[in-house]
């Protein structure tokens, strides 16, 4: 079993939709990162948090240490947010699930 | 600020061959690592470093070198190119603690 597991694999919606894109882990640690992949693109860094809720423009990610349980949503959705998104967890090294493809139709 | 970066973008390389994959960052960030993505896989580390003069192994470290004789630069060998070898990597750099990672563009690497 992944020590990340994300869901769904692959997700399909409409502009303009409400996205949410879960991550679940299975050990403590010590921060979840949330990372962005544009096709044939760098990754870049979305949020890190370690408790509560963060807030970027369209982008909101929580997580719930309890339940090692995390999620990152996308308000209005658009195209240009058409990418993989990727859940790691900090556990002295960085471990990372296998992403979620997320294309938007315009 | 440059960042993180990764030359060359793109290589082919025939199996047997050597290559080095070069990294460097101009954020004095400690922490810096190679990581290969493979479909269906994920990101995997391959070796990190904490500082200058430390490496150390990650998950999947056979076949690959590194060195880090400066803080700025951080170069991944391949001793003797496979076909397994054949992934996009991607090396990153942080500062110490829980701090956000910043990656380079990736290098897309074919082994023929």
């Amino acid at each position: 079993k992944n020590e990340v597991e994300q869901s769904p694999q692959n997700l399909t919606a409409q502009e303009g939709e409400f996205i949410t894109i879960n991550c679940s882990y299975s050990v403590g640690i010590s921060a979840l990162h949330w990372l962005q992949q544009h096709p044939g693109g760098g990754i870049v860094s979305l949020f890190m948090l370690s408790s509560g809720k963060k807030k970027h423009g369209r982008l909101i990610a929580t997580i719930n240490i309890q339940e090692k349980h995390s999620s990152l949503h996308i308000t209005a959705s658009h195209p240009r947010d058409s990418a993989v998104y990727i859940c790691a967890v900090t556990i002295g090294k960085l471990v990372f699930g296998q992403g979620t493809r997320l294309t938007i139709n315009p | 600020n440059a960042g993180v970066t990764q030359t060359p973008k793109f290589q082919v390389l025939k199996t047997g061959q050597s290559m080095t994959l070069q990294c460097a960052q101009d954020m004095n960030h400690e922490y810096m690592s190679w990581y290969r993505q493979d479909p269906g896989m994920g990101l995997r580390l391959i070796h990190y470093s904490v500082g200058a003069g430390i490496t150390d192994q990650g998950e999947v470290p056979n076949g690959y070198n590194v060195s880090r004789s400066t803080t700025e630069d951080f170069p991944l060998r391949l001793l003797s190119a496979a076909p397994s070898q054949t992934s996009v990597y991607f090396c990153a750099s942080r500062k110490a603690g829980d701090q956000p990672q910043h990656f380079g563009d990736g290098t897309r690497l074919s082994i023929l």
